[in-house]
């Protein structure tokens, strides 16, 4: 009954391959991001967006790209996965565009580049 | 250089005993959240503060908004083992703005 879900869970993949992650909700929230959560560094917006087909860069967004075709699926893709883009990836969504309403997190993607 | 400062990184303690988790800034913040976050999971929600001065009180765990809006509390009362976790605070700097994470305190209750 979970109304975030991130697939895949984990992936492993090679240094240069593209890699997609897709979130998907059944909140029917206008807000989505992703962010990356690494030691020393914490969460990490990468990027964000508030509606379909519309999206705004985060704080390390280089090497990312995002799309957003339908109002339940955000998907990320690094276009080139490189060793330093080896992180846990969380999607989240909120009601609007004030944080105040909070996020609610999926249970993240683990992926690490080899 | 973190925006939002947590202290301590790591704290382990024994059950029944009270702690306090530490956020601060040079940076005003227009509202605060804490989250707390478990192994394998994403961070869940646990409060939102928005006023200075403002004192929350969610069980056996108590939240505090500093004055200035620079800077944050959490207080828990009498540790359980099921507190154990990633506590991480977050704020949003201007209204609209995205959230900014802190780095997080990572507790372990001991029974």
């Amino acid at each position: 009954d979970a109304g975030i879900t991130q697939s895949p869970r984990h992936k492993v993949t090679e240094t240069g391959t593209p890699v997609t992650l897709r979130c998907h909700q059944t909140e029917n929230h206008r807000y989505m991001y992703w962010y990356r959560q690494d030691p020393g560094h914490g969460l990490r917006l990468i990027h964000y967006s508030y509606g379909v087909k519309d999206t705004d860069k985060g704080e390390v967004s280089d090497g990312y790209s995002v799309s957003r075709s339908k109002t339940e699926d955000f998907l990320l893709t690094l276009e080139s996965a490189t060793s330093s883009q080896t992180s846990v990836y969380f999607c989240a969504i909120s009601p609007g565009g004030r944080s105040y309403y909070g996020y609610t997190f999926g249970s993240g993607t683990r992926l690490t580049v080899v | 250089t973190q925006l939002l400062e947590q202290s301590p990184q790591f704290l382990s303690i024994q059950e029944g005993e009270n702690l306090t988790v530490y956020c601060n800034s040079s940076s005003v913040f227009s509202s605060l959240q804490w989250y707390r976050q478990e192994p394998g999971e994403g961070p869940v929600l646990l409060v939102t503060v928005v006023t200075g001065g403002e004192v929350k009180k969610l069980k056996r765990l108590t939240f505090q908004f500093g004055d200035a809006r620079k800077d944050s509390s959490l207080h828990i009362t009498a540790a359980q083992p099921g507190d154990t976790g990633l506590y991480l605070c977050a704020g949003e700097r201007t209204s609209g703005s995205r959230l900014t994470f802190g780095e997080g305190t990572q507790l372990t209750v001991n029974p």
